[in-house]
């Protein structure tokens, strides 16, 4: 166990809806990464979060949005879901920004009809 | 072509083998590397890191980097049915932002 949680574990939705997932950190970690792993993939950087601030950003489109709380927790905000969004989003926090090693969390699995 | 590839498999071997895992990159600005085991419908689980050419030792894992021909692989000795799994290959890219590049992942069964 990472101590990396996310919610919900399993999602269902349709196509053009919005979605909102949430992650919690690993205690005393300050940064959060999110990624995306569609069947058979490995997981692609959506974006990184450091201090509440947007600190890089992989080749998603801007209806991928996110925050960070003062608590250091995330979520991950998805508009207009297209049916190619359905994945496995995987959360990972990190001790700081350029520590070495992340810790991934159990991941919400997505599911747009 | 891909930032960091590798093979897809399956890959089978028998219980008690070395399974060999490999992995190639593309920039050669990379720093850190890392490989992920991914069980099936589970998060990746880190297992190894390495960062200077050679080898590095882990109980039953060896890592091994060679950054002249930007190449990176992971040795599993003793091979046990639980080792069956899809190990993932990552790649720290320089450049501030610190993003892991994952490959596919390469899916290994070990056959009792």
């Amino acid at each position: 166990e990472t101590g990396v949680t996310q919610s919900p574990t399993h999602l269902i939705k349709t196509r053009g809806q919005q979605v909102t997932l949430r992650c919690s950190s690993q205690s005393g970690h300050n940064t959060v990464s999110w990624y995306q792993q569609a069947l058979g993939q490995g997981p692609q950087f959506i974006f990184q979060y450091y201090r509440e601030e947007e600190n890089g950003r992989g080749n998603f489109p801007p209806r991928f949005s996110g925050l960070q709380f003062p608590n250091y927790s995330s979520e991950l905000n998805v508009n207009a879901l297209e049916l190619d969004d359905s994945a496995l989003y995987l959360c990972a926090s990190s001790l700081q920004s350029g520590a070495e090693k992340l810790f991934f969390g159990s991941g919400t699995q997505l599911s747009v009809l | 072509q891909k930032e960091v590839e590798q093979n897809s498999g399956p890959l089978s071997v028998p219980e008690g083998a070395i399974a060999s895992l490999n992995c190639t990159y593309s920039d050669r600005g990379s720093q850190s590397f890392f490989w992920y085991r991914q069980y099936s419908g589970k998060s990746p689980e880190l297992i190894m890191s390495i960062y200077s050419n050679g080898d590095k030792e882990d109980g039953r894992f060896t890592a091994q980097l060679n950054k002249a021909s930007q190449y990176v692989s992971l040795l599993i000795r003793d091979s046990q049915p639980s080792d069956s799994a899809t190990y993932l290959c990552a790649v720290n890219t320089a450049g501030g932002t610190y993003k892991y590049i994952f490959g596919t992942g390469t899916r290994l069964k070990v056959l009792a």
